[in-house]
């Protein structure tokens, strides 16, 4: 059973809109989350990573919060962009176990002019 | 792409054939992993290494192989492709944080 979930599985937004992403974990023990951009045809890319203590982190028109005893995360995008359109992806790291990553199944943006 | 360079980048080939993707990195990086990507699907770990010739299963190893005999190479071989190895393979290397090649896409016909 996937212990990451994200929401929605896909959305449509108009350029210049914001819009925010769901990630939500059932992975113990937490090590870290992170989100990470995947363009088509590319590999993932870190965006934000967060740890137990750090509720918000940005990196420009992005920001990633953390609830880690609801175990929910979310993406905000800030004033999309036509760039902005790739799949995002919620990474949960175990604590202690290297590697042991876990995936989400990503959302796909999609950013309309 | 963090000197992550996989090859090929596309390929096509029958069932039953061998096959043997390459993940190269100049990065001196202890650990690297194989996934692959399946729609409706996270990335599912294959196999993963934590050092030359040592190597050891994910979640979803069946049907495939790896070898590492340097640092920097570590190869993923279907042994017998199957239909149900048509996906998306991505290298991967980091402890913390995973960095990740270009992918490979693979059709078994």
């Amino acid at each position: 059973k996937n212990q990451v979930e994200q929401s929605p599985q896909s959305l449509i937004i108009l350029e210049g809109k914001n819009c925010t992403l769901q990630c939500n974990y059932t992975v113990s023990p937490f090590s870290n989350l992170r989100w990470y951009k995947q363009d088509t045809g590319r590999g993932p890319v870190s965006l934000t990573i967060m740890t137990f203590s750090e509720n918000t982190k940005s990196n420009g028109r992005y920001t990633a919060t953390l609830d880690a005893d609801t175990k929910q995360s979310s993406l905000h995008i800030t004033a999309s962009q036509l760039s902005d359109s790739a799949s995002y992806i919620c990474v949960v790291s175990i604590f202690d176990s290297w590697g042991k990553f876990q995936f989400g199944a990503g959302t796909q943006v999609v950013v309309t002019p | 792409d963090a000197g992550i360079t996989q090859s090929p980048r596309h390929k096509v080939t029958e069932t039953g054939t061998p096959v043997t993707l390459r993940c190269h990195q100049t990065e001196n990086h202890r650990y690297m992993y194989w996934y692959r990507q399946d729609p409706g699907h996270g990335l599912r770990l294959i196999h993963y290494s934590y050092g030359v010739k040592d190597t050891d299963k994910g979640e979803v190893s069946d049907g495939y192989s790896v070898s590492r005999s340097k640092t920097e190479d570590f190869l993923l071989t279907l042994e017998s492709a199957t239909s149900s190895q048509t996906s998306v393979y991505f290298c991967a290397i980091g402890q913390g944080e995973a960095f990740f090649g270009q992918g490979t896409r693979l059709t078994v016909v």
